[in-house]
């Protein structure tokens, strides 16, 4: 089964405040997503690519920047974090089909 | 507007009782897919299913595309079956790869 880990797994900083998530797979899939989760809203998708250097715009992609900096690894950047911002925040690879989910990283903006 | 309506938002059965959960699309799609969310958060695929049905153990998924319809069946409920249940409707792009539109899930609870 696919691999994908997300770092760090909590994360508490302030408004205003620069935060990065990590996420990497082992798998060599081509795509990779970024989704937040919130009560009342589901999984909503935030950035997705489909190689190093490839970046799509999802559907909630304000405040948010991605890189996709190897076929491996997949970054989300909240460069002026604000409380809205606050959520579950899940990465997931997939080849064709099936999309694999990391284990999610909890973010509180303060 | 939500491309994916899911139902129950929330179930309550005892254990050995089946459950039915429905999500109704209204776009085109490449596929439906479910999901299982444990209560610790992660997220395990469930089915992929772009048409017709097909199992998983006590699991059943049907997909009528002219219906706009998807269904999860659970037969024979345990109380490890509680958590969550989603479906995700994806869209193939052109030059854009692959989308997923979530369902808001649907929140089941299995007593002994």
């Amino acid at each position: 089964e696919a691999a994908v880990t997300q770092s760090p797994r909590n994360k508490v900083t302030v408004t205003g405040g620069n935060v990065t998530l990590s996420c990497r797979q082992t798998n060599s899939h081509n795509y990779m997503y970024w989704y937040r989760q919130d009560t009342g809203h589901g999984l909503r998708l935030i950035h997705y690519s489909y190689g190093a250097g490839n970046l799509q715009i999802g559907d909630v992609p304000d405040g948010y920047k991605a890189t996709r900096t190897t076929q491996e690894d997949f970054f989300l950047l909240l460069e002026l974090a604000s409380p809205s911002q606050t959520s579950l925040y899940f990465c997931a690879s997939s080849h064709w089909d099936t999309q694999y989910f990391g284990p999610g990283t909890r973010l509180l903006v303060l | 507007g939500q491309q994916v309506q899911q139902s129950p938002a929330s179930l309550v059965l005892q254990e050995g009782e089946n459950a039915e959960l429905q999500c109704n699309f209204s776009t085109s799609l490449n596929s439906m897919q479910w999901f299982y969310q444990r209560p610790g958060g992660s997220l395990v695929s469930l089915f992929y299913n772009p048409s017709g049905t097909k199992h998983s153990g006590r699991l059943t998924s049907t997909t009528v595309i002219k219906e706009r319809r998807s269904s999860l069946h659970i037969s024979s409920s345990q109380t490890t079956d509680s958590g969550t249940y989603l479906c995700a409707l994806e869209r193939l792009q052109q030059g854009t790869g692959s989308k997923l539109s979530f369902g808001k899930g649907a929140k089941l609870t299995v007593s002994p």
